[in-house]
């Protein structure tokens, strides 16, 4: 199955900055996708990514907050904008491989 | 779109019995349902799957059931050991030519007691 390398793994941010993650998979996919997970709780779609396109952004999740860039078909960044505590979360990025769904290891970000 | 509702949110169970958890999903459209596990600071692991087009799948100590009519399916762990405690996610899709998000469910906390 595919692997998908995901970093920072953690960081501690300042409330008002921004944070870029990055996901690289390790083939070509068509759709990647970027979830948060709050703790103790399930995984959130926050957009889905397709290469040479606009992202497309769940209910409560605007792009000037989370601005996507996908460049080509083995990488995505998802950006968190003007943080503030409430982001304080897991963002994890996924994507279609073969016949299944394959989860980056995680971004845990704290926002103080 | 799609609403996965997911039971029980914690359970525990002895070492050697068998869990069970089980989710509902509202999309009858929905074709494609995994299952993964996380361990607490780990990424979620899939663990099984199975299509609408079967009823049943086993993979040694775990099985899922599909129920289309009644628009639910459930994991089964039989034989349970303490490395099989985690959370446990159900989700939901329709796979299709183009990939699709999955819709997740709310959650399982499996502690097997030893």
């Amino acid at each position: 199955s595919a692997v998908i390398s995901q970093k920072p793994s953690r960081d501690i941010c300042q409330r008002g900055t921004s944070l870029t993650i990055q996901c690289q998979v390790d083939s070509q996919v068509t759709m990647m996708f970027w979830y948060r997970q709050q703790p103790g709780q399930s995984l959130t779609l926050i957009a889905t990514a397709n290469q040479g396109s606009e992202a497309t952004y769940e209910s409560g999740f605007v792009i000037d907050k989370f601005p996507i860039s996908r460049p080509n078909l083995t990488f995505s960044t998802l950006t968190v904008s003007n943080m503030s505590p409430e982001d304080s979360s897991i963002y994890l990025c996924s994507a279609t491989v073969g016949n299944g769904y394959t989860f980056g290891s995680g971004t845990r970000l704290t926002v103080v | 779109g799609e609403n996965v509702e997911q039971h029980p949110s914690t359970l525990s169970v002895q070492e050697g019995d068998s869990a069970v958890i089980k989710c509902t999903y509202s999309d009858s459209a929905s074709n494609y349902f995994p299952w993964y596990k996380q361990e607490l600071g780990k990424r979620p692991q899939l663990i099984i799957d199975i299509r609408s087009n079967v009823g049943e799948k086993k993979d040694q100590r775990i099985a899922v059931t599909l129920n289309k009519t009644a628009k639910h399916f459930s994991l089964h762990i039989t034989e349970t050991q303490p490395e099989d405690s985690a959370v446990y996610f159900c989700a939901a899709t329709l796979s299709s030519g183009s990939a699709r998000q999955l819709t997740f469910g709310s959650g399982t906390q499996l502690t097997v007691l030893p």
